[in-house]
């Protein structure tokens, strides 16, 4: 069973601060990966993806992989109140399964 | 209309009850997904078309029935559902099967009574 795994939080963070959401996974073959935001009642949003090791950098957001490690994080910079949502983890499950798994997710709540 | 839409958002149905849900992409891609997405839970793959073949099923109760008819469209057909089954079911697309990043729909909240 490939798994993702998440802190389910509540992740809180003051304004401003930085905020880092981790995830591992099982699946050593697993070549690409994403991150989704997803506000209360709403749908997942695709954010970031990533599918070298080091660092992917957008704005304020910079995706990071470790693929020895089988570790992937997310990482917030100068967290906003409008960033405060669950974060969810989502790894392609290799070979020719063609499927995403995606973690449980992370609540993160930025606080002015 | 623009992304991916989804009809209807919110949905109340007995357990007798035969009900449809409704998806369409405008972003011209070729494979599409159901997931159910329940409270604590990861999100859940219930099937997977790709240029409007069926790829998955991942184990999903007969209950639920999807239809292709192009890439566009896709339905989940729902009969004698069970109160486990209420839910958000989201609908997403991508390029093409093999196309790992998605986008996903609003979702349909469904209560089963």
């Amino acid at each position: 069973q490939k798994e993702v795994e998440q802190n389910s939080g509540p992740l809180s963070v003051p304004e401003g601060a930085i905020a880092s959401l981790n995830c591992t996974y099982s699946d050593r073959v697993s070549q690409s990966f994403f991150w989704y935001r997803q506000y209360s009642g709403k749908s997942p949003e695709l954010i970031m993806s990533i599918y070298s090791n080091g660092d992917k950098e957008d704005g304020r957001f910079t995706a990071q992989l470790n693929k020895a490690s089988q570790y992937v994080s997310l990482l917030i910079r100068d967290s906003q109140p409008s960033d405060s949502a669950t974060y969810l983890c989502a790894v392609e499950s290799g070979g020719s399964n063609y499927k995403l798994t995606f973690g449980k997710g992370t609540l993160l709540t930025v606080n002015p | 209309e623009t992304g991916v839409t989804q009809t209807p958002r919110h949905l109340v149905m007995g357990m007798t009850n035969k009900k449809s849900l409704k998806c369409e992409q405008h972003l011209g891609h070729n494979a599409m997904y159901w997931y159910k997405q329940s409270a604590k839970k990861p999100l859940e793959l219930m099937f997977v078309y790709n240029f409007k073949e069926q790829t998955e099923n991942n184990s999903v109760p007969s209950r639920f029935s999807p239809e292709c008819p192009n890439s566009s469209h896709l339905f989940l057909h729902l009969h004698t559902l069970q109160p486990e089954d209420s839910a958000l079911y989201l609908c997403a697309s991508s390029q093409d099967r093999s196309t790992y990043e998605q986008y996903f729909g609003p979702g349909t909240r469904l209560t089963v009574t």
